[in-house]
């Protein structure tokens, strides 16, 4: 089956780290851009970071650059996003997701983020 | 503040159209093809609607995409209460160091 399950989600104190973890099965991992998408609750849909199928190149939106690090490990099919000096901002359900051409098709269900003192 | 905008909330009644707006500008939507994401209560997003007005494999043919300059609508035909959904727009932005740029989605309540 094609899909992506992520994992490492929690609740963390505002300046501590976490570890998103994104394993993708049915599928060649190593042939896509992966990405992140994030969504605070009751909000819309915001990018976060992406990295392309060889891990060479990698973006981040202006609110994560210098804080989170994106990855991945083709070997295992598995996607990495480190979060570190994390804010209350940042509390919000992170989505992996496959893009081809720009377009999201396939979905994790969603890895949950709180941080809160 | 999200770099599309949509409306916040659209509704109707069993059967009938609706439509959803998302508006953008000639860097993203003016630019690009637009994709359309269904988010059902408690789910991810799955796609709906890419480049501008193809629909994925499965999808039924009551959804539909168009676009016309800057600006995209969705349309729901014969509107059924499982479609009672967050609908999310999505354009790649030339200006956002090249990335997706999201509407701020809209709720579909199926009264």
């Amino acid at each position: 089956e094609v899909q992506l399950v992520e994992s490492g989600g929690g609740l963390v104190q505002p300046g501590g780290s976490l570890r998103l973890s994104c394993a993708a099965s049915g599928f060649t991992f190593s042939s896509y851009w992966m990405h992140w998408v994030r969504q605070a609750p009751g909000k819309g849909l915001v990018w976060v970071s992406c990295i392309h199928s060889d891990g060479t190149k990698t973006k981040y939106a202006d609110s994560v650059k210098g804080r989170f690090t994106i990855s991945r490990d083709n070997a295992k099919n598995t996607l990495y996003l480190q979060m570190n000096s994390l804010r209350v901002e940042d509390t919000a359900m992170y989505y992996c997701t496959r893009s081809s051409s720009g377009t999201y098709w396939l979905w994790g269900q969603g890895a949950l983020v709180t941080v809160s003192s | 503040q999200s770099v599309l905008t949509q409306p916040p909330s659209a509704s109707g009644t069993p059967g009938q159209r609706v439509t959803i707006s998302c508006s953008g500008s000639s860097s993203n939507i003016g630019a690009n093809a637009v994709d359309w994401y269904q988010q059902l209560p408690g789910t991810a997003p799955k796609l709906l609607i890419y480049s501008d007005n193809q629909r994925p494999s499965g999808v039924p043919d009551r959804f539909s995409g168009s676009k016309s300059g800057t600006s995209a609508l969705l349309a729901i035909s014969g509107l059924q209460s499982e479609d009672e959904a967050d609908y999310h727009c999505a354009a790649w932005d030339d200006s956002l160091n090249g990335h997706v740029a999201f509407g701020g989605g809209t709720k579909l309540t199926v009264l």
